[in-house]
């Protein structure tokens, strides 16, 4: 398994400013992975950062909201833009080394808890 | 497409007991796996166990066990001799085999409280 790090761990934001949040592995990996958890509720993929090319989004998510960084195999960042209350969540980071093997696991950073008031 | 569903939001169950967290699947990709994440409250993302579509075993590791019901599209996990550092939600998980289909679709979760 990978060790995944993000910062900040917790932040408290004012509404209609951005929060970058950054996810280091100490592997490299071929696939990384943003996910939102808003309270009391499941995780939901934002979207699928990619190596030197344009993240991909799930549907309900839009670049200019949520832009991600690649610029290499160990490191991405999700920027929070423009933040609302509504984005107060839970952002988690994750990792596959192997990808398109259903046997490989993605395992998850510690969680960056996000308050915008 | 792709659906989890876990029945029981929150469960108590008394130190030391034996406990099974319920999970169904819905999919139509015969090539799938399967996993169950702890979260404790510190909000990070524990893997627990891997169950694949093709395995002709129940996943076992150490306290944790896959009770896995193909024909059923059930996917349980069991935790035996219940400690109180169990204490934490609980999310089953899904992707389909195949490059390009690395999404994890999570269920809602179950609350396990452990009583001493």
């Amino acid at each position: 398994s990978a060790v995944i790090s993000q910062k900040p761990s917790r932040d408290i934001c004012q509404r209609g400013t951005s929060l970058t949040i950054q996810c280091q592995v100490d592997s490299q990996v071929t696939m990384m992975f943003w996910y939102r958890q808003q309270p009391g509720q499941s995780l939901t993929l934002i979207a699928t950062a990619n190596q030197g090319s344009e993240a991909t989004y799930e549907s309900g998510f839009v670049i200019d909201k949520f832009p991600i960084s690649r610029p290499n195999l160990t490191f991405s960042t999700l920027t929070v833009s423009n933040m609302s209350p509504e984005d107060s969540s839970i952002y988690l980071c994750s990792v596959e080394t192997i990808p398109g093997q259903s046997t490989d696991t993605q395992y998850f950073g510690p969680g960056t808890r996000l308050t915008v008031l | 497409a792709q659906k989890i569903t876990q029945t029981q939001p929150g469960m108590f169950v008394q130190e030391k007991e034996a406990v099974t967290l319920d999970c169904t699947y819905d999919t139509s990709d015969p090539s799938y796996g399967l996993f169950w994440y702890k979260q404790p409250s510190s909000g990070e993302m524990i893997f627990l166990i891997y169950q694949g579509s093709y395995d002709q075993q129940n996943a076992t590791e150490g306290r944790y066990s896959l009770n896995f019901q193909k024909a059923r599209k059930s996917a349980n996990l069991v935790i035996s001799a219940s400690q109180l550092g169990d204490s934490a939600m609980y999310f089953c998980a899904m992707r389909e085999l195949g490059f390009g289909n690395e999404k994890l679709t999570f269920g809602t979760g179950t609350r396990l409280t452990i009583i001493p």
